[in-house]
């Protein structure tokens, strides 16, 4: 199974919503990065939480770390349809900067 | 722009055919990562340099053959490859040194396998 799982895998919202999407994952960590991709697009990056923060900010993101239950959350606060794309979480297992991405969450921000 | 590129960004190619996928980075980092991404999986990381050295190699087949002749360039040698090969390739970049630095990736070339 797979270090990062993504929940929901989809989510509909509208335009001045917040949008919340989790990740889990199995082994420690060294850091937890959240990335995004616009269709037929590279990722993103967004943001970075190390294991020893439990919430990080960035504008309209918040990112929160539990490394207690092994599990992220990403917030969009008053979202926008130019939000809309598939947000990744990836964790870094401290090994020479590989990372171990999950599924991801396809965002849809409807006007 | 992120910083790294890729070409070609569209690839349609036989069985039979041989290509290379090419990266270039212009960020200064020391290490380069190639990615395959296919329809409702997540990422797979493929291979891994570190100033220069393969690091990691994710079991990949060996008709994916990967060059990187100096820390800016990553090349991806194809050949005899499948239809399951059919993905998007990605390429990304970083700084491991200090570690907690994110990976900046190139916008992937699409491969379609005939």
């Amino acid at each position: 199974s797979q270090q990062g799982e993504e929940d929901p895998q989809a989510l509909s919202i509208q335009e001045g919503e917040n949008a919340t999407m989790n990740c889990s994952y199995k082994t420690s960590i060294n850091n937890l990065q959240w990335y995004r991709q616009n269709s037929g697009r590279g990722l993103v990056h967004l943001i970075l939480i190390r294991s020893n923060e439990r919430e990080k900010h960035s504008g309209r993101l918040r990112v929160t770390l539990d490394t207690s239950k092994k599990s992220s959350s990403l917030l969009i606060t008053a979202s926008r349809a130019a939000d809309t794309a598939s947000y990744f979480c990836a964790t870094d297992l401290n090994q020479g900067g590989k990372l171990i991405f999950g599924q991801g969450t396809e965002l849809s921000v409807k006007p | 722009e992120t910083g790294v590129t890729q070409t070609p960004r569209h690839l349609v190619m036989g069985m039979t055919n041989k290509k290379s996928l090419k990266c270039e980075q212009h960020l200064g980092h020391n290490a380069m990562y190639w990615y395959k991404q296919s329809a409702k999986k997540p990422l797979e990381l493929m291979f891994v340099y570190n100033f220069k050295e393969q690091t990691e190699n994710n079991s990949v087949p060996s008709r994916f053959s990967p060059e990187c002749p100096n820390s800016s360039h990553l090349f991806l040698h194809l050949h005899t490859l499948q239809p399951e090969d059919s993905a998007l390739y990605l390429c990304a970049s970083s700084q491991t040194e200090p570690s907690n630095q994110p990976q900046h990736f190139g916008d992937g070339t699409r491969l379609s396998i005939l």
